[in-house]
């Protein structure tokens, strides 16, 4: 079982629509999560930090569940220009330092 | 000029060759790494250094060795390439701080 998991998708909806995404990560000693954004084999860029209160900036909110080890992303008001895949990364616990794991990421097509 | 430089960024080789991609970096961080990304598997771990004198295994290390040579520099090495090296690799930094993640562009990497 992978230490962080996502849901491939691709996720496919009209302009306008709300979709969320989750990610779940297997160790409960986690700290630091983050939602990047990867366009078409380029570098991922990060979209937002995760904080355990919940953050929102714009149209995107992400949220923290450490009870039940998820983090999710809502995106509002989807846009065209939103289409990407959308990447969970957790720092998970590893011989005393917290090392950046990936989830293979998910998948969003948003057409008109 | 990019913060995170990759050269090359693409390369195409034959199996039993040697390959080094370089990283450097002028964001003044102290942690590197170094992550492969295959079609639909997310970004895994090869190798990462904290500092100079610190280099550590990831998930994926077999078949790859790392030379941290400056602060700004951090090469990995493929010593005899094989068809299942053929992915995207990328180069990333972060402070000890925010735990942001930092990319290069990316290098193409094909062994025939």
């Amino acid at each position: 079982r992978k230490e962080v998991e996502q849901d491939p998708g691709p996720f496919n909806v009209p302009e306008g629509a709300t979709v969320a995404f989750n990610c779940t990560y297997s160790n409960s000693a986690s700290q630091s999560f983050f939602w990047y954004r990867q366009d078409c084999r380029k570098e991922p860029k990060l979209l937002m930090s995760v904080y355990s209160s919940g953050n929102e900036d714009g149209r995107f909110t992400a949220q923290l569940n450490r009870a039940s080890q998820y983090i999710s992303l809502l995106i509002r008001d989807s846009k065209l220009s939103d289409s990407a895949t959308y990447l969970c990364v957790v720092k998970v616990a590893s011989g005393g330092s917290y090392i950046p794991t990936f989830g293979r990421g998910t998948s969003l097509i948003v057409h008109p | 000029d990019a913060d995170v430089t990759q050269t090359p960024r693409n390369r195409i080789t034959k199996t039993g060759k040697r390959i080094m991609l370089e990283c450097s970096q002028t964001k003044g961080h102290d942690r590197m790494y170094w992550y492969r990304q295959d079609p639909g598997l997310g970004l895994q771990l090869i190798y990462y250094s904290f500092d100079v004198k610190d280099i550590n295994k990831g998930e994926i290390s077999d078949g790859y060795s790392v030379s941290r040579q400056a602060q700004a520099k951090f090469s990995l090495s493929l010593e005899s390439a094989i068809p299942n090296q053929t992915a995207l690799y990328f180069c990333a930094t972060s402070t000890r701080g925010t735990g942001e993640l930092f990319f290069g562009e990316g290098s193409r990497l094909t062994v025939l």
